[in-house]
């Protein structure tokens, strides 16, 4: 089975530059997408086809690609940028989707 | 406004069919494909499977001789069916619509940019 790769967590001060990356191996021909998770909440799309960023999405939230790695970058971290972050492409047939095991976020 | 409303039983027995059913309401059926995604309690998101307006579906391998995801374009819904259930199957369930990506040829799956609220389901007897 295809799998995608996330730190457990990751934890940065307000203010700092948060780096969550996703590894797989169909990523350099793959489509990543990340979404936002908060407690009790559905999760919501920050990033999309790599590097696109949805309308309403904070300038902060960035993505960027190299190899077989997916990297979300969070520019100036806020308190509310708290929550689980999760990448998600297809398997090497494009058949099937796969999340990774999801990083959380924590603001200190 | 689009909005996907799942909905379905919150408790199945084990063994049973859990059912859910998505109403889509307020946008195109047509132009996307549908999913079904789950998160157990304190876990990650896990893809179950998708259904495309025209009926074609494809799940999980770990989930596919238990998965039935059938599509209803009368009534702007789809569904999922999940057989012999036990505990581990108890989770949130949500419901999600799929970009198609059609900058190529043909079209491939996208992101998916809009979520229902999730249905809690509980696996107990």
């Amino acid at each position: 089975s295809y799998e995608l790769t996330q730190p457990p967590s990751v934890s940065v001060s307000p203010g700092q530059t948060a780096r969550i990356t996703c590894s797989g191996d169909t990523l350099p021909r793959q489509f990543a997408h990340w979404y936002q998770q908060k407690p009790g909440q559905a999760p919501v799309v920050v990033i999309y086809k790599d590097t696109k960023r949805p309308s309403g999405v904070p300038e902060r939230f960035s993505g960027s690609t190299s190899g077989r790695t997916v990297t979300l970058t969070i520019s100036g971290v806020q308190a509310e940028d708290e929550a689980d972050y999760y990448c998600h492409s297809t398997d090497n047939t494009d058949s099937l989707g796969v999340f990774g095991g999801g990083t959380k976020l924590t603001v200190l | 406004q689009v909005q996907l409303q799942g909905s379905g039983p919150g408790l199945v027995k084990p063994s049973e069919t859990l059912s859910l059913t998505c109403s889509v309401s307020g946008g195109s059926f047509s132009s996307y494909y549908w999913n079904w995604i789950r998160q157990s309690p304190g876990k990650g998101l896990e893809w179950i499977g998708y259904v495309y307006y025209s009926g074609v579906t494809n799940s999980n391998p770990s989930l596919k001789s238990r998965v039935t995801i059938s599509v209803d374009t009368s009534q702007n819904q789809f569904s999922l069916k999940l057989r012999s259930v036990t505990a581990a199957d108890t989770a949130v369930y949500y419901c999600a619509r799929g970009e198609l990506d059609c900058s190529g040829h043909p079209c491939s799956r996208s992101y998916f940019d809009l979520w229902g609220r999730g249905t809690l389901v509980t696996v107990s007897s």
